[in-house]
């Protein structure tokens, strides 16, 4: 199958920094790419959706200034955390596919700690 | 999307065929099932997916029942790898607007014995 990878695979940072976590579709062109995140014993939560040069859509309730997302290339996506508190501590996964009617494959995941 | 509805908790045998259950019953002409599953601390992996047709690949199965109201994953022979929540979802095939992106419920944690 397709493979995504993040980078980095976890992130401990202070308070009130910014926090960037890539993902690449590797083998494939991601037209649009997800951004989803997890919370311990809970499901995952659809946070935005980008396609490749376009402004990303935001699911309600997501800030979209926190949450910067970049989708400059149809292989990389970006998400920067922005100004992060303990509370953005989490799991973030990323997902690509190549088309409308394409299967979405996930990345491994980042887990951001925030001190 | 149609919403979906697993067991919370299912445990199988190692080497037994694992059975997941998932209701979709107000699922729409043009809207798939898929399966994935969620390891613990990863990412998750694509297993199946399928519209009206029984589907196999070289990880599972899934068997659609004929009026499409649910469907069932079968594992063959489960490993103790094959520990994992197993997440049924429904999507509609394409559509520009998003409406076809993945929403996660809670799904089934599957725990194999040994």
């Amino acid at each position: 199958g397709a493979v995504v990878s993040q980078h980095p695979s976890w992130v401990i940072c202070k308070s009130g920094t910014s926090v960037k976590i890539e993902c690449r579709s590797l083998d494939f062109q991601a037209t649009t790419m997800f951004w989803y995140r997890q919370f311990p014993k809970q499901s995952l939560m659809l946070m935005a959706t980008s396609n490749e040069g376009s402004k990303a859509t935001y699911e309600q309730g997501v800030e979209k200034d926190k949450f910067l997302i970049n989708h400059a290339s149809l292989t990389l996506s970006t998400l920067t955390v922005t100004s992060a508190h303990p509370e953005d501590s989490s799991f973030y996964i990323c997902s690509a596919r190549q088309g409308a009617w394409e299967t979405q494959y996930f990345g491994p995941g980042t887990r951001l700690l925030v001190l | 999307d149609a919403k979906t509805t697993q067991p919370p908790s299912m445990d199988c045998a190692e080497g037994r065929a694992a059975n997941l259950p998932c209701n979709h019953s107000t699922i729409s002409g043009n809207e798939y099932v898929y399966w994935y599953r969620q390891i613990h601390s990863q990412g998750p992996q694509y297993i199946i997916h399928g519209l009206k047709n029984n589907e196999t690949n070289e990880m599972a199965s899934l068997i659609i029942t004929e009026d499409r109201k649910s469907s069932t994953l079968i594992l063959p022979h489960a490993t103790l790898r094959d520990t994992a929540v197993y997440y049924c979802i429904v999507r509609v095939g394409a559509d520009q607007t998003g409406a076809n992106n993945l929403f996660f419920g809670t799904g089934t944690r599957l725990t194999v014995i040994p």
